[in-house]
């Protein structure tokens, strides 16, 4: 079974504060994604990386950055959180068939 | 742009009925389509995909159809079952790029 886990399930930060959220996959996938998720809104993809070192802007990069060192992790950083950050945060990673697999979610709140 | 998006929002369906969820897709390049569901506190996860050079794929109670002619999309779910309130999400993919771009999703709830 594909396995994506996520650092955290709750998070809660003040506005100004890095915030690091974490995701690891345990397939040896290429690729992997970083989404966030509002209501009406569906899945938004904020940053993408298709191998280790790599990584390409999303729809909506803005407020954040990533980083992958290890294939097998993919870091999303939000530099100094706002409270329009406030969001379902997804991680999903994919092989070349194109189907990806999420992790649980991590829902941060930004006050 | 181009997106994915889905006839509605909301979608109550009795227990034991067919259930129906479209989507209408905009991008004709788009050649792979997923459906994935959604349960309350939990990621998506897959049920089912199709390639654009099928109109037609079956898995365990679901159908997924593709329509390239009015770019649309749908999810035939047999039998319904309390299990299957979640909100569903289709997504597609463009030649040559593993991203997805994702709908809005539907919202099905079971009745008993």
């Amino acid at each position: 079974d594909v396995k994506v886990t996520q650092s955290s399930r709750y998070l809660v930060k003040r506005t100004g504060e890095k915030v690091f959220l974490e995701c690891v996959q345990d397939m040896d996938h290429e690729n992997m994604f970083w989404y966030r998720q509002d209501p009406g809104l569906g899945l938004r993809l904020i940053y993408f990386s298709y191998d280790v070192k790599m990584k390409e802007k999303g729809d909506i990069p803005e407020g954040y950055s990533v980083s992958r060192e290890k294939k097998e992790r993919f870091s999303l950083i939000l530099e100094s959180a706002s409270t329009n950050q406030t969001s379902m945060y997804l991680c999903a990673s994919s092989d070349t068939s194109g189907e990806q697999y999420f992790g649980p979610g991590t829902r941060l709140t930004v006050t | 742009g181009e997106s994915v998006g889905l006839h509605l929002p909301t979608l109550s369906v009795q227990e034991g009925d067919n259930s129906i969820i479209n989507c209408a897709y905009s991008n004709s390049a788009s050649d792979y389509f997923i459906w994935y569901k959604q349960e309350s506190g939990k990621g998506p996860q897959f049920i089912i995909d199709i390639r654009s050079n099928m109109d037609k794929r079956q898995g365990q109670r679901v159908t997924v159809l593709l329509n390239k002619t009015v770019k649309h999309l749908s999810l035939q779910i047999a039998a319904t079952q309390p299990g299957d309130s979640a909100v569903y999400f289709c997504a597609e993919n463009i030649s040559n790029d593993y991203k997805l771009s994702f709908g809005a999703g539907t919202t099905v709830t079971v009745r008993a």
